[in-house]
């Protein structure tokens, strides 16, 4: 069965960065385009960014454009979203998640999501 | 970018009876060449991450009850649980993704009255 586990959250001080890891199984990960959501303390969901199968089509949302980049390694069957310059409003639990189409270049809704990591940004 | 709205933000509903939730879309998420509308429910249960339940506005993903259904085309679209059960309270989200940004509605919570 698909599983998705996000790890790499923490606390972490305005200005500073982090990587964040999803690692895939249960599904042919280099064929599937990925996602990052997030979600602040009792807020709804932001769809971040996304990425496609084999890494040549990446989008971001407005608010994360420049600072964060989404990326994977295929080999490692691994997910990664770089965030930089990170402030209080990043502060949110971070979900990966799996487009549903194999070997499309195009990317559309998340089947499948993980347990998500939790971003502390505080000084 | 595309701009989802929501209504309610929230509704409690008898066990048993219709629960009808609404989405907007800012413009149209059908690809008419497709003749698809690009629009995803989830269900978030307390605690526990979001789960998919309708993809092209009207699919109901494997596993998901029948009782769960949506509706609509274009701009305006509904998801409707047709007798309200108890584990069905959770927040409901529409998803657009038609174009990116990957845009989600503000949430509507469904409650037990």
């Amino acid at each position: 069965q698909v599983q998705l586990v996000e790890s790499g959250g923490g606390v972490v001080q305005p200005g500073r960065s982090l990587r964040l890891s999803c690692a895939a199984s249960g599904f042919t990960f280099s064929s599937y385009g990925m996602h990052w959501v997030r979600q602040a303390p009792g807020k709804g969901l932001e769809w971040v960014a996304v990425i496609s199968y084999d890494g040549s089509n990446k989008y971001y949302a407005d608010s994360v454009k420049g600072r964060f980049t989404i990326s994977r390694d295929n080999s490692k069957n691994t997910l990664y979203l770089q965030v930089n310059s990170l402030r209080a409003e990043d502060t949110a639990v971070y979900y990966c998640a799996k487009d549903p189409y194999y070997s499309d270049s195009r990317t559309y809704y998340c089947d499948h999501w993980g347990q998500g990591t939790l971003v502390t940004v505080s000084s | 970018d595309i701009v989802m709205t929501q209504s309610p933000d929230s509704l409690a509903v008898s066990l048993g009876e219709r629960a009808t939730i609404n989405c907007r879309s800012s413009q149209t998420v059908l690809y008419s060449s497709k003749n698809k509308n690009y629009l995803a429910w989830y269900q978030q249960k307390p605690g526990q991450h979001p789960k998919l339940l309708i993809y092209w506005a009207s699919t109901r993903e494997s596993g998901v009850p029948d009782r769960f259904s949506g509706s609509g085309s274009g701009t305006d679209f509904t998801l409707t649980i047709s007798s309200l059960q108890a584990e069905d309270v959770a927040v409901y989200y529409c998803q657009q993704y038609y174009s990116t940004p990957f845009t989600f509605g503000p949430g509507t919570k469904v409650d037990i009255k």
